[in-house]
């Protein structure tokens, strides 16, 4: 059971908007930055966005990341076939002094 | 190519040990802090443990979960990262994959490995 809350599932048709949540509490979420890592069917994970809203080097701004509170949310526009993955959501948790993961939406295109 | 690839993986009876190794090409672990992260079969990531760079003492931190089991620890003259699991139960098979932190993007996980698999069985 993760201390990071992410429903398990979503999906969308090509072109379609998706939006994943994040819920956390003030021990981690709202006091730090949230990371969004992919995972494509048996690869190693990637990192998506970073310091809740930033997009690393080479990652399309069709994704997009926010946060409120002790909430975060990624979104992806355009939806692709390719955006079928899993996707984390991270950050630090000072109660536990260590990263957390959520547990990980699995987003289909259907 | 930056490049990072994990080795050491194996099939331990519960309570042995094993000592996985992760190997940088590409950069120097050095200005670093490095992570492993492990994924059981069929689950969600889990983050292990990290050392921070000799700015910052090369300390380390560590999950519940396996906190005094494991430690972890670097050479940066090999430019390698290890992952020294004692006390191995059942509970930790997974994939642990090492992965580098990058300050620039605010020590997000930018650099992972392929993953090397530790079961756990008797």
């Amino acid at each position: 059971q993760s201390i990071l809350t992410q429903t398990p599932s979503a999906s969308g048709t090509p072109g379609q908007r998706v939006t994943i949540s994040c819920s956390g509490s003030s021990s981690n979420i709202e006091s730090h930055y949230v990371y969004w890592y992919r995972q494509l069917p048996g690869t190693a994970p990637e990192l998506l966005m970073y310091k809740n809203d930033q997009r690393p080097s080479g990652v399309p701004d069709r994704f997009s990341g926010s946060k409120s509170g002790t909430s975060a949310s990624l979104a992806i526009s355009g939806l692709r076939s390719e955006d079928e993955a899993d996707y984390y959501c991270a950050t630090w948790d000072d109660s536990l002094s260590g990263r957390v993961f959520g547990g990980g939406t699995k987003v289909t295109v259907l | 190519e930056v490049q990072l690839v994990e080795s050491g993986g194996d099939l331990v009876q519960p309570g042995g040990s094993l000592r996985l190794s992760c190997a940088a090409s590409g950069f120097s672990i050095r200005d670093h802090y490095m992570d492993w992260v492990r994924q059981a079969p069929g689950k969600g990531l889990e983050w292990v443990g990290r050392t921070r760079n000799r700015a910052n003492t090369y300390s380390t931190e560590y999950a519940a979960s396996v906190k005094g089991r494991f430690n972890v620890s670097r050479d940066d003259s090999r430019n390698s990262l290890y992952l020294q699991m004692n006390s191995l139960q059942f509970e930790d098979t997974a994939v642990y994959y090492c992965a580098r932190e990058w300050q620039p993007y605010f020590y997000g996980m930018d650099v992972w490995g392929l993953g090397t698999t530790v079961t756990v069985s008797s």
